[in-house]
C-alpha cells in the first residue's frame, strides 16, 4: 500500500524492556521524523533523518535511538522502556519543494500512530 | 525554541457556525502549517503557508500567514458535524518543527 505505515499499532511493554517501532514509507522521501504525542503537550519531535544513514535530534531524544538504512524505513528504538515513555508516536516524512515564498517548503505526512503502554 | 501558542483550547459550536482560531509563536516562521487529527489517527495536514499576509482557502477551510510572520488564523466556514476534531497549528518545518497544543472542536447537530 502506498503511503506511510506504522507497526505495531499498539505495544504494551514492561519498564526496562527493549521495544523498537516501525516505520515505512512508499514515497521516497527524503525526510523522515518521529514524535511523541503526550496529552497537554501536543507533538514533541523525538528525532529526525535527512536521508539514509543522516539522523539528529529533535526536542526529546533521550532514552530513544533511532537508524536509517533505507530510505523508506525509520525504526525508533526504546533502549531500557519507562513508564514516562507511554506515550502515541508518530512518524512523518516529508520532501523538501521552492516555495512561493522563496524558501523550501517541508510539508510532513503522518502515519496513524504506535499507542504505547509501558507498565 | 519556539513556543506555539493556539486558543482557544476548546471549542463547541452548533452546526452551521463559523469557527476561528489562532496561533502566535515566539519567533517568526516561513511556513505555518495547519493540521486535522481524528480520534485514533495521525495528523492529516489542510493548509500550508509560505508567505506572510498569504490567504489560502481549502473548502471552507481558509487560513491566514500573519503580517508580523509570529501568527496564524484559521477559520472554518459553516461547520459541518465531519469537522469534529482536534486542530494543531505547526512550523517551521523541518527539524526544528513545533506544534501548539491544539483546539479540540466539537459540532453539535
Amino acid at each position: 500500500d502506498a503511503g506511510i505505515t506504522q507497526s505495531p499499532r499498539y505495544k504494551i511493554t514492561e519498564t526496562g524492556r527493549q521495544v523498537t517501532l516501525m516505520c515505512h514509507q512508499t514515497w521516497s522521501h527524503s525526510y523522515m521524523f518521529w514524535y511523541r504525542q503526550d496529552l497537554g503537550h501536543g507533538l514533541r519531535l523525538i528525532y529526525y533523518s535527512a536521508a539514509a544513514d543522516i539522523t539528529d535530534k529533535g526536542e526529546v531524544p533521550d532514552g530513544y535511538v533511532v537508524s536509517r538504512s533505507k530510505t523508506e524505513n525509520f525504526p525508533l528504538t526504546l533502549e531500557s522502556a519507562t513508564r514516562s515513555q507511554t506515550s502515541v508516536y508518530f512518524c512523518a516524512s516529508s520532501e523538501p519543494f521552492g516555495t512561493s515564498g522563496g524558501h523550501f517548503s517541508y510539508e510532513q505526512y503522518f502515519g496513524p500512530g504506535t499507542r504505547l503502554t509501558v507498565t | 525554541g519556539q513556543q506555539l501558542n493556539q486558543s482557544p483550547q476548546s471549542m463547541f459550536i452548533q452546526e452551521g457556525e463559523d469557527v476561528s482560531m489562532n496561533c502566535t509563536s515566539s519567533s517568526i516562521f516561513n511556513t505555518w502549517l495547519w493540521y486535522k487529527q481524528d480520534p485514533g489517527e495521525g495528523p492529516v495536514l489542510l493548509i500550508a503557508l509560505y508567505k506572510a499576509g498569504e490567504l489560502t482557502s481549502n473548502g471552507r477551510l481558509t487560513a491566514q500567514f500573519g503580517i508580523t510572520r509570529k501568527d496564524s488564523f484559521l477559520n472554518i466556514s459553516a461547520s459541518i458535524p465531519s469537522d469534529v476534531g482536534i486542530y494543531f497549528c505547526a512550523g517551521p518545518p523541518p527539524w526544528d518543527m513545533r506544534f501548539g497544543a491544539g483546539t479540540r472542536l466539537t459540532v453539535k447537530p
